[in-house]
């Protein structure tokens, strides 16, 4: 059965530091790794999605790359500003389920 | 083209009430998904359902729950006799296709007292 796992739970950093997300995750045989963001009392937005043959994903200050065959994803931010304050979840996707979620990062950056 | 809705945004039922929450997917999907999100939870999957088919509900609880996506209008969760347990963040995701990207609505907060 597959497992998601984010460390940290929470991370807290002081504006303009660059940080990484880790995701986790214990079967490698997926189709694709998304993360996403949500805001408090909000819904998901997609940030990144990789599929399984890629290595990374890159958009604006974020890049995510993927490990398959270490069951590990990360999301890297950079130069971080007050507004990236939210909850990051990891997601995969395999065959015969639907996206299966991380607990979620609570990030808060303070300026 | 307007993204996932889901009405109403928020629920207040007291116990032994029906709760029914709706969500229109974007235009051209098909494919809806139904996730529940409880404090201090990660998004729990709880139905997949296609026009008029329940492809896997695995993880929707055997009862007082259903589900249901009809030929025309939005896709239905209902939970009947709720009780305050079932007091959290019901998502709803649609996709084109399977195994495509989904897009997630706002949610519908429910709140048993």
């Amino acid at each position: 059965k597959q497992e998601v796992t984010q460390i940290p739970a929470a991370l807290s950093v002081p504006e303009g530091e660059n940080l990484v997300l880790n995701c986790s995750f214990t079967d490698s045989a997926i189709y694709n790794l998304q993360w996403f963001r949500q805001d408090p009392g909000k819904g998901l937005t997609s940030l990144l999605l990789i599929q399984s043959s890629q290595r990374e994903q890159t958009s604006g200050r974020l890049n995510a790359s993927l490990d398959k065959s270490s069951g590990r994803s990360t999301l890297y931010i950079a130069a971080s500003q007050p507004g990236d304050s939210a909850t990051y979840l990891c997601a995969v996707n395999q065959a015969g389920t639907a996206l299966i979620f991380g607990k979620g990062t609570t990030l808060s950056v303070s300026s | 083209n307007a993204g996932v809705m889901q009405n109403p945004r928020h629920l207040v039922r007291r116990r032994g009430q029906e709760a029914r929450l709706r969500c229109s997917p974007m235009k051209g999907h098909s494919h809806v998904y139904w996730y529940r999100q409880l404090p201090e939870e990660g998004l729990k999957f709880m139905v997949y359902l296609q026009k008029e088919n329940i492809i896997d509900e695995s993880g929707m609880p055997k009862e007082r729950f259903s589900a249901e996506f009809p030929k025309e209008g939005p896709s239905i969760l209902r939970i009947q006799q709720v009780v305050r347990g079932d007091s959290a963040a019901y998502f709803c995701a649609s996709s084109p296709y399977d195994n495509s990207p989904l897009h997630f609505g706002n949610g519908t907060r429910l709140t048993v007292t």
